[in-house]
């Protein structure tokens, strides 16, 4: 079975401040891996995803995110955050085939000052 | 991208009532949909996976007489929670993955949220 760690529970930064978000997973297989974020009171938003390819990912909002196959990682970046970052921030995981459900860690909550 | 309507956006309902969640994919044929259950602050945690045709398969630790799951169609799949008390509370999503050319990509619906009185 897959499972996703995110190991930042709450991350609080200044404006500016450079981002690095946490996530693992465990699967022996090919995944596919995604991050999502939900701002207050919203629902979810697909960040960017990463399928096959450059690992390397770039996504909305100048996030990207680097999959690391060796370290099972698919850590979120932004070079300089802004105060309407401050939202709740899921990485998810699945495995590249029919019917099987996308799993999410338990989230990251990202607060930033101005 | 794909889009994926859920019905209704919320609900109140009285303990011990049913209330009945539609989830539809409006733009592809979904023979397989996906329902979670999101806390207060928390996570999205699978319930169970809804098949076209066939019986649901539940998480473990989720009830399947108190969650109801029907995939009629391959556009429509229904999450009834029967009884419901106030515990049941809770913002319910869910979701359809589409097989494209690189990989599959899950489209959510826009959630209901579920408070029981």
């Amino acid at each position: 079975a897959q499972s996703v760690s995110q190991h930042n529970h709450h991350v609080i930064l200044s404006e500016a401040a450079s981002l690095e978000l946490g996530c693992n997973y465990s699967y022996g297989g090919t995944v596919n891996l995604f991050w999502y974020v939900q701002y207050p009171g919203q629902h979810l938003q697909l960040l960017l995803k990463y399928f096959s390819g450059d690992p390397l990912v770039k996504g909305i909002k100048g996030f990207e995110a680097e999959f690391i196959k060796s370290k099972f990682s698919f850590n979120l970046r932004k070079p300089s955050v802004q105060w309407s970052d401050t939202a709740e921030y899921f990485c998810a995981v699945n495995a590249n085939q029919a019917g099987t459900a996308l799993i999410f860690g338990k989230g990251t909550t990202l607060s930033v000052s101005s | 991208g794909a889009v994926v309507s859920q019905h209704p956006s919320w609900v109140i309902c009285k303990s011990g009532t049913s209330v009945k969640i539609e989830c539809r994919s409006l733009d592809f044929q979904a023979t397989t949909m996906f329902w979670y259950r999101q806390f207060p602050k928390q996570s999205l945690m699978l319930m169970a996976t809804s098949n076209e045709g066939s019986k649901a398969t539940y998480e473990q630790g989720v009830e399947k007489d108190k969650f109801l799951i029907n995939h009629a169609s391959l556009t429509l799949s229904t999450l009834t929670v029967t009884s419901a008390h106030p515990e049941d509370s809770s913002f319910y999503i869910c979701s359809a993955r589409v097989q494209g050319l690189a990989g599959t990509e899950a489209f959510f619906g826009q959630g209901t949220r579920l408070t029981v009185v």
